[in-house]
This record gives C-alpha cells, structure tokens and sequence, in this order.
C-alpha cells in the first residue's frame, strides 16, 4: 500500500480483556517498529522486527505484550489482560533496511476502562 | 545509550516570524538525528534527518536543521511561521544503521502555537 495502515484505528476494552492491533507495512519493508505513545510517558520504543525476527523486544513493558510478524509483512500487537495503564496510542512504523527515517502508521488509539 | 531534550514543552510565535525548536541530545556513537512533526490525531511524519556529511539539512515545509557536536544539538528553525506549522515537533536520534537498530529514542516533544 501508499503507507503503513493501522488497524482498528480506535479500540475501547474492559479492563482484562486481551486486545490485537494490526499493522500493515508499507510493501518491501523489512523493518517494522512498534512505539507506544502515552501522556505519561511520552513515545516508547516497544519492539523491532527485521523480517519475521524481532533482534529487540527490549521495550515490551510486561509479559502480557507480545508481538508477531508473519510473511515478512503483517504485524500484530497482541497485549493480554488489559489494564487501564495500557491505555494509550500504539504507533507502528516501517523502513526498508538500512535506510534512517521511517514511515509512521496514524496509529490506534486504546482505552481500557 | 541514547537520550534527546528538547528545550520548551509549549512555544508560541507569532505568524511570519522565526520560529526556533532546541533539541539537545546524548549518544554513545555518532547520531542519526531526526525532526518529526504530529498534528492532531495523526501519526508522526518525518521533517528532515541527519546522518552524514553536510550538517545543515533542509526538509519539507521550509525546515531546516542544523547538526552541532560540540554543542550536541540540533535545533529545528524556519524562517517565516506559517499558521499551518501548528503542531507538536518531537527530536529524536537514533545508532547507524551499521549498529544493526534504529530504534528511535525520542524527546518529549514541542508544541508549536502560531500566534495570528
């Protein structure tokens, strides 16, 4: 595609309810991060993949995060047992390799309550 | 490891005048620098960059930025404000490719308000 598209762009949960959020890169990427953007905390560097390998999962908060990426292309973010912390906007962006600066999705916005 | 500060959490500036974000960063290894601007409800897009060589670097919208090591900085200028800057600006720096991440280590952003 002409970018890199987030899915769902807003998603609202109860509280211990597991959530996924889609990230499609833009075609040919190799490189695939996950940020998480949050009042509090400003934007976190959560996980990167470079293919289906993720070299650095060292911004993953909890084991309740987990990520994957299958086919060299989607990624998803999986969070189990949401809590309200969790709430935030969840970034996902992606390079070809080597290249500096990548192309950042709109994002999706999760409210756990 | 990696850290950036931008200087002012709010500037205002009035149109048609110079508008100055700071960023300051400290890195371990020569730094990849980068301007990203966010506007409301809307991902990151990314300004300008610098990597190698010239250390003016020139990005869309009429920003421009300049890399200083003996100052560690790389503030983020355009001449003239535009009503249409409005917007939050985040610095960020990241390793050389050839360190194997580029991960983004980013600052907490500015707030640009354009004063009419």
């Amino acid at each position: 595609g002409a970018g890199v598209s987030q899915s769902p762009s807003n998603k609202v949960t109860e509280k211990g309810k597991d959530v996924e959020l889609r990230c499609d890169p833009i075609s040919g990427h190799t490189a695939l991060y996950w940020y998480r953007q949050s009042l509090g905390q400003g934007l976190e560097f959560l996980i990167y993949f470079q293919g289906n390998s993720a070299p650095d999962k060292s911004g993953l908060p909890s084991d309740r995060f987990s990520a994957e990426r299958t086919g060299g292309s989607v990624s998803t973010l999986t969070i189990q047992r949401t809590q309200q912390e969790d709430s935030a906007v969840y970034l996902c962006a992606s390079s070809p390799t080597g290249a500096s600066g990548y192309t950042f999705g709109s994002g999706t916005r999760l409210t756990v309550v | 490891a990696q850290s950036v500060t931008q200087l002012g959490s709010h500037v205002s500036v009035s149109e048609g005048a110079l508008v100055l974000l700071r960023c300051n960063y400290s890195s371990s290894v020569p730094p990849y620098l980068f301007w990203y601007v966010q506007y409301p409800n809307q991902g990151l897009q990314l300004l300008l960059k610098y990597t190698t060589g010239a250390t003016l670097v020139k990005g869309i919208n009429g920003f421009e930025a300049e890399f200083k090591k003996s100052e560690t900085s790389f503030h983020l200028t355009k001449p003239s404000a535009h009503m249409s800057d409005a917007a939050e600006y985040f610095c960020a720096v990241s390793e050389p490719p050839n360190f194997g991440n580029e991960k983004l280590t980013f600052g907490t952003g500015t707030r640009l308000t354009i004063i009419p």
